[in-house]
């Protein structure tokens, strides 16, 4: 079956750097989602994608959060200069077209990236 | 700004005992998920719940839905140990395709 991969599992980054989180959707999927979970707490929705632009983004996903498809298949999340509270895990996932009752199926999540700052 | 509300957030009972979990929502939706996530791993689909009445099983959990209330129930019968788990509710609000997830409730099912 399809997944949706993340690299890498695991990143330790320096407070202040920039870090860039990548994902491989589905390959038939169109819309696409980041989404992070604090240590024991909710998934929080960060921004979702479609059409190559921003479709809906939360007050989590302010001006040092970007996302990019720079090519048919990667879909990256670059935080430009991490903060402590930018540790947890976070989560790609994706979804098909909408194509009748393709449009209500649940989006897929990657395994995540765990991201920590030092 | 769409809420969801779960509770219990905490669940712990004995193998056999059935329990319900509540995912309550704010505002109008036609799109509900329940996702299972076990301890460091990505979540898992469960259930999608697409209509008004709606009622899904699989094994021993069984997920329904409610829209006039706002309400979706995740229901456990005779729990095992295998399903302890955190499970979240999802909820797309009606006209849009984004989710927006519940605080998640950490089941736990003792011998």
């Amino acid at each position: 079956e399809p997944e949706v991969t993340q690299t890498p599992s695991h990143q330790v980054t320096q407070m202040g750097q920039e870090v860039i989180l990548r994902c491989v959707p589905i390959s038939n999927h169109l819309y696409f989602y980041w989404y992070r979970q604090i240590l024991g707490q909710k998934v929080e929705f960060l921004v979702s994608f479609y059409n190559n632009e921003i479709s809906e983004k939360s007050e989590i996903f302010d001006d040092q959060f970007s996302v990019e498809r720079p090519d048919g298949s990667n879909f990256t999340l670059k935080i430009r200069s991490t903060k402590l509270e930018d540790s947890a895990m976070y989560f790609c996932a994706s979804r098909p077209p909408n194509l009748g009752q393709a449009g209500n199926q649940p989006q897929h999540f990657g395994d995540g990236t765990r991201l920590s700052i030092l | 700004e769409l809420k969801v509300e779960q509770n219990p957030l905490f669940l712990s009972m004995q193998e056999g005992k059935n329990y319900t979990i509540y995912c309550n929502y704010s505002t109008t939706s036609d799109r509900l998920y329940w996702y299972r996530q076990d301890p460091g791993k990505s979540l898992e689909s469960l259930f999608v719940l697409l209509s008004n009445g709606a009622v899904k099983q699989e094994g021993r959990l069984m997920a329904s839905l409610d829209t006039k209330a706002r309400l979706s129930t995740l229901h456990i019968t005779a729990a095992v140990h295998d399903l302890s788990a955190t499970y979240f509710c999802a909820v797309a609000p009606y006209n849009n395709n984004d989710m927006r997830f519940g605080a998640g409730t950490r089941l736990t099912v003792k011998p």
